[in-house]
Parts: structure tokens; C-alpha cells; sequence
């Protein structure tokens, strides 16, 4: 069945040093890619999504792009501030009504 | 436009006990998922409900129904409550059934506590 493995958290940044949260997939068609956001003691929100191969999603300095070749979906961002605490979820979703199959999120402190 | 709203925040059940938990999608959305959050297993798939149709089901026992209303509104029902339930319960709704075309829009969940 489909899956989502993201890196093991929790991750602790500087302000303004460079992030990436990996995360890599198997699915059985060509789904698309999302990274969600959850900040303390809030639902999650939608950060980015890439349709298809080579597509690069990208919000608030955010970027993911899609990687079909190496089955990848990893999410970067130059340079963190405090305000970018919080809990990410790599997801995706295969055929058009299929529920989304999250990972099991990477929290992520930055620190001033 | 008002977002996703899920009733209560908190609960305190007892095991044996019952539970329903609300949530109103936003308006003009007509797909509700549920999912459950907890630390050890992260965001598991309850179940969606579009037009007050059950069009998707996870792997979670009999004890976990749901249902949703001519308005949209869907609740989730869990009987027989167990330790294990103890978990922050998320409502997201969208235009359109599924994930994959439009985005899930997440209510701040129920955190409900099983002693």
C-alpha cells in the first residue's frame, strides 16, 4: 500500500540556518505530494503540493519538488525563524478520491 | 469565511463510556474526514463522508462510526471507549471528495482523554 517516511524529529535550529525535512514515498500510481503544518494547539494547514514529477511546490520560503526518481518529496527553507515551530507532515494521495496517507510529522524548534 | 469548527476541545471520558464529537465543515464544503492523532501512531484515517455518503473507511474497529447531516455537519461516535482511544481527534473538510485535487482544511481537534 502507500506510505510516507519522513526523518525522525525533533529538529533543533538557529534562527536563520538552512532546514530540510526529508521525506520519501512508495505508492502504487503517481500521486501528489503535500507538506502540511501544524503549529501548538492548532489543526493542521496546508504549506505546499507538487501534481507531478519535477514539479517544485513552494509558500512562505518553503520548497519541495518532486522527485519521481528517487521517490522523494524533501521540504527546505533558507533560512528558519522562531515563528517556523512547529509540527511538518509530508502526505500524499494516489487516485483521485483516496484518502491522504500522512507520515508521522518531524516537530521542529528554532531557537533565537 | 468562518473555517472548520470541531465541539468540544477537550473531553474527559471514562473507559466503557461513549463519546460524540462534532464538527461543521466549512460552508459550501461538502467532504468531512476524521483522523486520529496520536504520538506513536502520528495521523491515521478514520473515515469520509461526501454528501452523507461514507466514501472512504480506515482499519479502525466497529467501536469508531461516524455520520454526516444534509448540511454537511458529520459527527464521529466511539463506543466502548478504551485506554488506547485517548487521542486528538481532526476533522478536515474540502470541496471534493479525496485528498488529492483539493486541500484538506483542518478544524483544531478534540482532545479526548480516556481514564
Amino acid at each position: 500500500g502507500n506510505s510516507v517516511t519522513q526523518m525522525e524529529g525533533p529538529v533543533t535550529l538557529s534562527e536563520e540556518a538552512f532546514l530540510t525535512i526529508n521525506c520519501t514515498y512508495t505508492a502504487t500510481g503517481y500521486p501528489s505530494l503535500f507538506w502540511y503544518v501544524q503549529y501548538p494547539g492548532e489543526g493542521l494547514q496546508l504549506l505546499l503540493k507538487a501534481t507531478k514529477a519535477d514539479d517544485k511546490g513552494s509558500n512562505k520560503g518553503f520548497e519541495a519538488t518532486y522527485r519521481k526518481e528517487t521517490t522523494s518529496f524533501h521540504l527546505e527553507k533558507g533560512s528558519v525563524q522562531v515563528s517556523d515551530s512547529a509540527v511538518y507532515f509530508c502526505a500524499l494521495s494516489d487516485l483521485g478520491n483516496t484518502p491522504l496517507v500522512f507520515g508521522k510529522g518531524t516537530r521542529l524548534s528554532v531557537i533565537a | 469565511k468562518a473555517g472548520v469548527t470541531q465541539t468540544p476541545r477537550y473531553l474527559i471520558k471514562t473507559r466503557g463510556q461513549q463519546v460524540t464529537l462534532s464538527c461543521s465543515p466549512i460552508s459550501g464544503h461538502r467532504s468531512v474526514s476524521w483522523y486520529q492523532q496520536t504520538p506513536g501512531q502520528g495521523l491515521q484515517f478514520l473515515f469520509e463522508y461526501f454528501s452523507e455518503t461514507q466514501r472512504n473507511k480506515g482499519n479502525f474497529p466497529g467501536r469508531f462510526s461516524g455520520r454526516q447531516f444534509s448540511n454537511s455537519r458529520s459527527e464521529m461516535n466511539v463506543s466502548t471507549l478504551e485506554l488506547g482511544d485517548s487521542a486528538l481527534y481532526l476533522c478536515a473538510s474540502s470541496p471534493t471528495s479525496g485528498g488529492k485535487n483539493s486541500p484538506l482544511h483542518f478544524g483544531n481537534g478534540t482532545r479526548l482523554t480516556v481514564t
